[in-house]
């Protein structure tokens, strides 16, 4: 079975503008989960989508958004970056609900100039 | 915000030696589960053990968790050099609102000399 993949893998963006960042769970789990790594904060989660409704969000501003589609893959977007934003994404799916065991994906790593 | 603490931040020990880490909670949890991160990858599931289990064993992996306590342990038996790698723990507690969350740790960094 394939495992949880993120596209791309690597992006380089300037301040302003935005990024929307795609990943592609495992077949058949219908949670994914969005989080953002920092060497700073740690993993921090930013929002859980099961089913295309966005069910739980973390403490992050209104730029960052994400949705869902029918067959589970998920985006996030983010628009006027800023540096701070620079960061590993991390996208992880599971069967039913996000605090059973998570299947990440490798990531995709966004540096803000 | 950081649920979870480990302890210690940074750990270096000899091939074949045992390692262990820590880590600490704050709130009421259903379960707590271990990750391990190879440099800026993505996290590789270890183990899971619910709020009603005590210790669980996982091939060179055993976990502990005191809920008396709020912590768990995380011990790797005769390590290897491909066991070097950042290890995290994540507890799931509710959030409110109907829904649980997931909350990660800052990680143990884990060397391991050959």
């Amino acid at each position: 079975k394939a495992g949880v993949t993120q596209t791309p893998r690597y992006l380089i963006k300037t301040r302003g503008q935005q990024v929307t960042l795609s990943c592609s769970p495992i077949s058949g789990h219908r949670s994914v989960s969005w989080y953002q790594q920092t060497p700073g904060q740690g993993l921090q989660f930013l929002f859980e989508y099961f089913s295309e409704t966005q069910r739980n969000k973390g403490n992050f501003p209104g730029r960052f958004s994400g949705r869902q589609f029918s067959n589970s893959r998920s985006e996030m977007n983010v628009s006027t970056l800023e540096l701070g934003d620079s960061a590993l994404y991390l996208c992880a799916s599971s069967w039913t609900i996000n605090t059973d065991t998570q299947y990440f994906g490798p990531g995709t790593r966004l540096t803000v100039l | 915000s950081q649920q979870g603490e480990e302890d210690p931040q940074a750990l270096s020990i000899q091939e074949g030696e045992n390692a262990t880490m820590n880590c600490s909670y704050k709130t009421s949890i259903n379960n707590l589960q271990w990750y391990r991160q190879n440099s800026g990858r993505g996290l590789v599931h270890l183990i899971l053990i619910r709020s009603n289990e005590r210790e669980k064993h996982s091939g060179r992996l055993r976990v502990t968790l005191d809920t008396s306590k709020k912590s768990s342990s995380l011990l790797i038996t005769a390590s290897r050099a491909a066991d070097t790698a950042s290890y995290f723990c994540a507890t799931a507690a509710y959030s409110g609102a109907g829904s649980y969350q997931l909350t990660f740790g800052k990680g143990t960094k884990l060397s391991v000399i050959p």
